[in-house]
């Protein structure tokens, strides 16, 4: 069965604190790995996909990296506006069409 | 930007009653999904939908759960007779094709009374 986890659940950061979060994942195929943030009653909105191992896609403070087992999302001196839910999802080849298999998230909170 | 819409933002409803949340996924794409969140759970698979038909479903999306695309621009999920435990958020998401990645609503918050 295809599984997320996602590490730590909750993060405090201060302004300008870079920190990694940790999306490991088990998968029967990998055909991609998703990033997502998720702002209070919001809904997902989308940041990365990685396909293969080795792989890297970077966008503004963010950084998304993947290995054969897990997915890092790196944030580098982070704003209070990047303060949101972060979820990690994948797809498998397994089953007709690209459903996600969410993980749990970590809340990241940055402070001034 | 194009955007996934889902109307209402929140609905209240008697248990046993019938429920129809609406979405208008972007425009030029093929894919349709619907997910549920519990508060406080992980966000879940429901249904997915191409070529105006079903192509996976959960286990959630027993017979009570019915998906519709009535016209070239709306995608709704109805459950027939609500139960406590249907209370969720539910988002609608769409996606084009190929490796293209799913674009999410921001969501109906389902309560069920």
């Amino acid at each position: 069965e295809d599984q997320v986890t996602q590490s730590p659940e909750a993060l405090r950061l201060q302004e300008g604190e870079s920190s990694s979060l940790n999306c490991s994942y088990t998968v029967s195929g990998l055909r991609g790995l998703f990033w997502y943030r998720q702002d209070p009653g919001k809904g997902p909105e989308f940041l990365f996909t990685l396909y293969s191992a080795g792989e890297e896609k970077e966008k503004e403070r963010l950084k998304a990296t993947l290995t054969k087992k897990e997915s890092f999302l790196h944030i580098t001196a982070p704003k209070p506006e990047d303060s949101a839910t972060y979820l990690c999802a994948v797809q498998g080849y397994g089953g007709a069409t690209n459903k996600l298999i969410f993980g749990t998230g970590t809340l990241l909170a940055v402070q001034p | 930007e194009p955007e996934v819409t889902q109307t209402p933002s929140h609905q209240v409803t008697q248990m046993g009653q019938e429920v129809i949340l609406r979405c208008v996924p972007i425009s030029n794409h093929l894919y349709f999904y619907w997910y549920r969140q519990i508060l406080g759970q992980k966000v879940e698979f429901l249904v997915s939908f191409y070529n105006n038909e079903i192509s996976e479903k959960s286990e959630i999306f027993d017979d009570q759960f019915s998906v519709e695309r009535p016209d070239g621009s709306n995608f709704t999920l109805k459950i027939r007779s609500t139960k406590l435990e249907d209370s969720a958020m539910y988002f609608c998401a769409s996606r084009a094709t190929g490796y293209q990645p799913q674009h999410f609503g921001d969501g109906t918050r389902l309560s069920i009374l």
